[in-house]
């Protein structure tokens, strides 16, 4: 089975602008959460999407959003980019969210200039 | 915010000898994870310990949870440079969906 894709790997942006990152997650499972790390304040939670809609929130501003698609595939997106928003993004995928693994992609790394 | 923190934050050990690792977190869990990452990629999953188990293996891993005391431990043994690698823990409380919440993990590193 193949595993959590994400794309793309590497980004760099300047502050101001937007970005949508892209997860594909392991065929059959419905959930995808999305997490954010940094090196300050760790792996932190942003949202969970499951059958397309938004299950879970974490404390993040509003400038960041995200969808999932019929197909599972979920986009997170960043407007109005700041430098403080440069960090590794992980998504992870599960079968139903719940009391279960998750199994997480390689992780998009943007960089905010 | 996390939920808990680990402790060492960082561990040097030789190949050979065994590597505890502790988590603590706040609040009451449905199940308590531990995943380890190697140089800033992805995640990987290793262990799941629910609320009512007390004690895990798998391989040369063993987990244990004390949901009185809000903690859990992570034991390697006999441990290989392989193995070095940040470890995290992550709670999931009941009615959360997916929602992990992440410890600030334990950088270890295993010496050949």
């Amino acid at each position: 089975k193949a595993g959590v894709t994400q794309t793309p790997r590497y980004l760099i942006k300047t502050r101001g602008q937007q970005v949508t990152l892209s997860c594909s997650p392991i065929s059959g499972h419905r959930s995808v959460s999305w997490y954010q790390q940094t090196p300050g304040q760790g792996l932190q939670f942003l949202f969970e999407y499951f059958s397309e809609t938004q299950r879970n929130k974490g404390n993040f501003p509003g400038r960041f959003s995200g969808r999932q698609f019929s197909n599972s595939r979920s986009e997170m997106n960043v407007s109005t980019l700041e430098l403080g928003d440069s960090a590794l993004y992980l998504c992870a995928s599960s079968y139903s969210g719940g009391a279960e693994e998750q199994y997480f992609g390689p992780g998009t790394r943007l960089t905010v200039t | 915010s996390q939920q808990g923190e680990e402790d060492p934050q960082a561990l040097s050990i030789q190949e050979g000898e065994n590597a505890t690792m502790n988590c603590s977190y706040k609040t009451s869990i449905n199940n308590l994870q531990w995943y380890r990452q190697n140089s800033g990629r992805g995640l990987v999953h290793l262990i799941l310990i629910r609320s009512n188990e007390r004690e895990k293996h798998s391989g040369r891993l063993r987990v244990t949870l004390d949901t009185s005391k809000k903690s859990s431990s992570l034991l390697i043994t006999a441990s290989r440079a392989a193995d070095t690698a940040s470890y995290f823990c992550a709670t999931l409380k009941n009615n959360q969906g997916g929602k992990l919440i992440f410890g600030q993990g334990t950088e270890l590193s295993v010496k050949p």
